[in-house]
């Protein structure tokens, strides 16, 4: 079965710094990666998804994720940290026969914290 | 275009009670996906509806229940109560189901039993 390992629950930045998140995950086939973000009090949103096309995927609000096969490493980042940055940022690899079928294992977070 | 709608916010119960929560899916939604949010075990997969129909489902007992109505409108029902259930429940609502779209949440029930 697949899993997700996000390292470190917590991470803090300067504003400005370099925001690095890491997900490592396993998968018997082809993944699907995802990075979704939730701001408090709210539900989850997409980040950015990994579907076999670009290596390097380009995500809403400066982020960017890597998918690098023989890391089975989907790592989040960002060049320049901003305080709305802080958030919950969860990894998610799919699961199951291509198509509808496919759902989300989740790894268990990152709380990033932006430091002024 | 109004986000997934779920209600209510906030909900207290005692242990052995019954609970029915709602989400109202993004307009043009089929699929209604619901996790379970807890500190220490992330985001499980309750189940998901496409359809009126379920077409998957995660490792919880029984006692969790869902259904999606004709208008694609879902709730989910937890009965017999336990204090493991307090957790934020969260409804996310898709074009397709599966992972080929993007998943919509709603902002969560947050339950709490006592």
């Amino acid at each position: 079965a697949q899993s997700v390992t996000q390292l470190g629950s917590h991470v803090s930045v300067s504003e400005g710094a370099l925001v690095l998140l890491r997900c490592n995950y396993s998968s018997s086939v082809p993944p699907y990666l995802f990075w979704y973000v939730q701001y408090p009090n709210q539900g989850l949103q997409l980040l950015l998804k990994y579907t076999s096309a670009a290596t390097l995927v380009k995500g809403i609000n400066g982020f960017e994720a890597e998918f690098k096969k023989s890391e089975t490493s989907f790592h989040l980042t960002k060049p320049s940290a901003h305080m709305s940055d802080a958030a919950e940022y969860f990894c998610a690899v799919s699961e199951g026969n291509a198509g509808n079928n496919r759902k989300l294992i989740w790894g268990l977070g990152t709380s990033l914290a932006v430091n002024p | 275009k109004a986000g997934v709608t779920q209600t209510p916010r906030y909900l207290i119960k005692t242990r052995g009670q019954q609970v029915t929560l709602s989400c109202s899916p993004i307009s043009g939604h089929r699929s209604v996906s619901w996790y379970q949010q807890t500190p220490g075990q992330g985001l499980q997969f309750l189940f998901e509806y496409f359809s009126e129909t379920q077409r998957n489902k995660g490792n919880f007992p029984g006692r969790f229940s869902g259904r999606q109505f004709s208008n694609s409108r879902s709730e989910m029902n937890v009965s017999t109560l336990e204090l493991g259930d307090s957790a934020l429940y969260l409804c996310a609502s898709s074009l397709r189901g599966g992972t080929n779209s993007p998943l919509h949440f709603g902002n969560g029930t947050r339950l709490t039993v006592t």
